[in-house]
């Protein structure tokens, strides 16, 4: 029944490795979108996607490099991981791209860098 | 650049209380806001949406308000109760597409 859906929930890894984050949503949704919240839960849009069409890029390092093999997911993957790169990864979709749709939110990857 | 101010960043009050939730914008070129509630380990859900053409919503117990004009919108909790206890925040979108989530409040409300 999860709306949208997020996968691991959370992840430990060391520097360096490179991981991925999937996420899949059950709403018919067009638009879906990541966003990284950091440890001072300060929440920031990264990518949004509109039918596997990315429509929002905002400066982010291109080691995050999103992948949407259909509407009904988009990926995210994240190579030569940094100690930054700890936050709370977080996935919602959208009706379709118009601003007046509200979003429904996973409930969040913790992603912990050593 | 905009920048979202959430106040006060934490609120304590006896359950039954009406209270208010404010968020303020740097720039005023508002298109519309949401108002979202995160619980602990969770993400976010949605409680009110704020159309571009409309200037307030309600559901239940809340009200939430934007003044364009200002850059202000505020969120309004009546008989407030335990469940509420959570974390509030607003986001605004200008219609560049671009989103701004806000600091958010953390509210405990005391049975």
């Amino acid at each position: 029944d999860t709306a949208v859906s997020q996968t691991p929930k959370y992840l430990v890894t060391q520097m360096g490795n490179d991981k991925s984050i999937k996420c899949e949503q059950n709403l018919g949704h067009d638009t879906m979108y990541w966003y990284k919240q950091d440890s001072k839960k300060f929440l920031k849009i990264m990518f949004s996607y509109n039918n596997k069409e990315l429509i929002i890029n905002e400066t982010v390092p291109n080691r995050f490099s999103p992948k949407s093999p259909d509407k009904a997911h988009l990926n995210l993957h994240i190579n030569s991981l940094e100690l930054g790169d700890s936050a709370v990864y977080f996935c919602a979709s959208s009706q379709d791209r118009d601003l007046n749709q509200p979003q429904h939110f996973g409930d969040g990857t913790r992603l912990s860098i050593l | 650049k905009q920048e979202v101010t959430q106040i006060p960043a934490a609120l304590s009050v006896p359950e039954g209380e009406n209270l208010v939730l404010n968020c303020s914008f740097t720039d005023s070129a508002i298109y519309n806001l949401q108002w979202f509630r995160q619980d602990p380990g969770k993400g976010l859900t949605s409680l009110l949406l704020i159309q571009s053409s409309q200037r307030e919503q309600t559901s239940g117990r809340l009200n939430a308000s934007l003044d364009k004009s200002s850059g202000r919108s505020t969120l309004y909790i009546a008989a407030s109760q335990p469940g509420d206890s959570a974390t509030y925040l607003c986001a605004g979108t200008n219609t560049g597409n671009q989103f701004y989530f806000g600091t958010g409040t953390s509210l405990t409300v005391i049975p």
